[in-house]
């Protein structure tokens, strides 16, 4: 996994709490990137970090915010987890332009 | 809204022939083109990309790209049963941080 982990790898939580994933990487590259991948929908875009403390929106970006104080670390919070958030949540990394993904964190909201 | 698509399948082809993977995309605008396998249960794991019309070759795989007609596909030869996935296309602009993906398409072979 190109040395990408994510934790947790597995959560169930329960509506309307805060959730934070964390993606952290070994490999230096600039790009970090937080997608969801949904039956019937495919991988969407959350948020990406370009930098440190630099990110932008992405496709699907209502209800989630991302920080980024360390080149190595990408963290993506629900700020208040609905059961439309329950997927699987994947960070990847990119230096160029081709994305290498970490293993993922499947997110249960009961 | 830029849509990236793919036949879901499921595709089914006998092991040794080949395999042919489509996909089409809406933005005339993107640039970068990327083929990504995963099994079940698994991450995506990038096999090819291809930004030039035409084709490329990667061992087994052949990426090829017509912008004029907005169409990517993906060969697979002599197709293994180990190469039974799911082929996610994705699209990127100039700068191809943010990657539209289609469905993915799943392939299956049959020994």
């Amino acid at each position: 996994d190109a040395g990408i982990t994510q934790s947790p790898r597995h959560k169930v939580t329960e509506t309307g709490t805060p959730v934070t994933l964390r993606c952290h990487q070994t490999e230096n590259h600039r790009y970090m990137y937080w997608y969801r991948q949904d039956p019937g929908h495919g991988l969407r875009l959350i948020h990406y970090s370009y930098g440190v403390k630099d990110t932008d929106k992405g496709e699907v970006s209502d209800g989630y915010s991302v920080s980024r104080s360390k080149t190595e670390d990408f963290l993506l919070t629900l700020e208040s987890a609905t059961s439309s958030q329950t997927s699987v949540y994947f960070c990847a990394i990119s230096e160029m332009y081709e994305q290498y993904f970490g293993p993922g964190t499947r997110l249960t909201v009961t | 809204q830029k849509e990236v698509e793919q036949n879901s399948g499921p595709l089914s082809v006998p092991e040794g022939a080949i395999a042919s993977l489509n996909c089409t995309y809406s933005d005339r605008g993107s640039q970068s083109f990327f083929w990504y396998r995963q099994y079940s249960g698994k991450s995506p794991e990038l096999i090819m990309f291809i930004y030039s019309n035409g084709d490329k070759e990667d061992g087994r795989f052949t990426a090829q790209l017509n912008k004029a007609s907005q169409y990517v596909s993906l060969l697979i030869r002599d197709s293994q049963p180990s190469d039974s996935a799911t082929y996610l296309c994705a699209a990127g602009g100039q700068g191809a941080q943010k990657l539209v993906f289609g469905q993915g398409t799943r392939l299956t072979i049959n020994p």
